[in-house]
């Protein structure tokens, strides 16, 4: 498999803040990574699509303004929360693609805004 | 889109019985098949998978089948630990678009 690391692992910022989160891929050059969203007991829901060189593409209903991913390098992606808000309080997991199929997480970022 | 659905919710079962989890999805264009472990406040961890041109794979304790044609997949866990109490997730994909069931909640008593 690959190794994914996500920094940090745990940030509570106050409402009104930025927050920025970035998942690095520490044994593989990635294209492309994933970024989802979990809530508490619930499932993980595809966010966006991170391109390298390009703009990430968003899911329906996904705030691009809000929700800004930078894809700088083949091993890292950032997700920038903005003017963060306590409904924005969740799990973001990371993900990487080797080859056509498989995808590994990062360990995740647990985000509290107060 | 795709939709991945998952049964059951929760899943208790006694040390050593199997645990089946099924999943259906609806999109025929799918054609990778993950499962992911994920234990409380971890990453979910690929425990198996299969692919469009494979009907069945068995990994040791674990195996999933795959009914193209019902586009419906299930995991199969025999001889089931208490360490294999955790949240699994079925996943269907069309290249890298990848999206989740709703997770079973497994729990293995003693």
């Amino acid at each position: 498999g690959a190794v994914v690391s996500q920094h940090p692992s745990r940030v509570i910022c106050k409402s009104g803040t930025s927050v920025k989160i970035e998942c690095r891929s520490l044994d593989f050059q990635a294209t492309t990574m994933f970024w989802y969203r979990q809530f508490p007991k619930k499932s993980l829901m595809l966010m966006a699509t991170s391109n390298e060189g390009s703009k990430a593409t968003y899911e329906q209903g996904v705030e691009k303004d809000k929700f800004l991913i930078n894809h700088a390098s083949l091993t890292l992606s950032t997700l920038t929360v903005t003017s963060a808000h306590p409904e924005d309080s969740s799990f973001y997991i990371c993900s990487i693609q080797l080859g056509p199929y498989e995808q590994y997480f990062g360990p995740g970022t647990r985000l509290t805004v107060t | 889109g795709e939709n991945v659905e998952q049964h059951p919710s929760t899943l208790s079962v006694q040390e050593g019985d199997s645990a089946v989890i099924k999943c259906t999805y609806s999109d025929s264009a799918s054609n990778y098949f993950p499962w992911y472990k994920q234990e409380l406040g971890k990453r979910p961890q690929l425990i198996i998978d299969i692919r469009s041109n494979v009907g069945e794979k068995k990994d040791q304790r674990i195996a999933v089948t795959l009914n193209k044609t019902a586009k419906h997949f299930s995991l199969h866990i025999t001889e089931t630990q208490p360490e294999d109490s955790a949240v699994y997730f079925c996943a269907a994909s069309i290249g890298g678009d990848m999206r989740f069931g709703a997770g079973t909640r497994l729990t293995v008593k003693p």
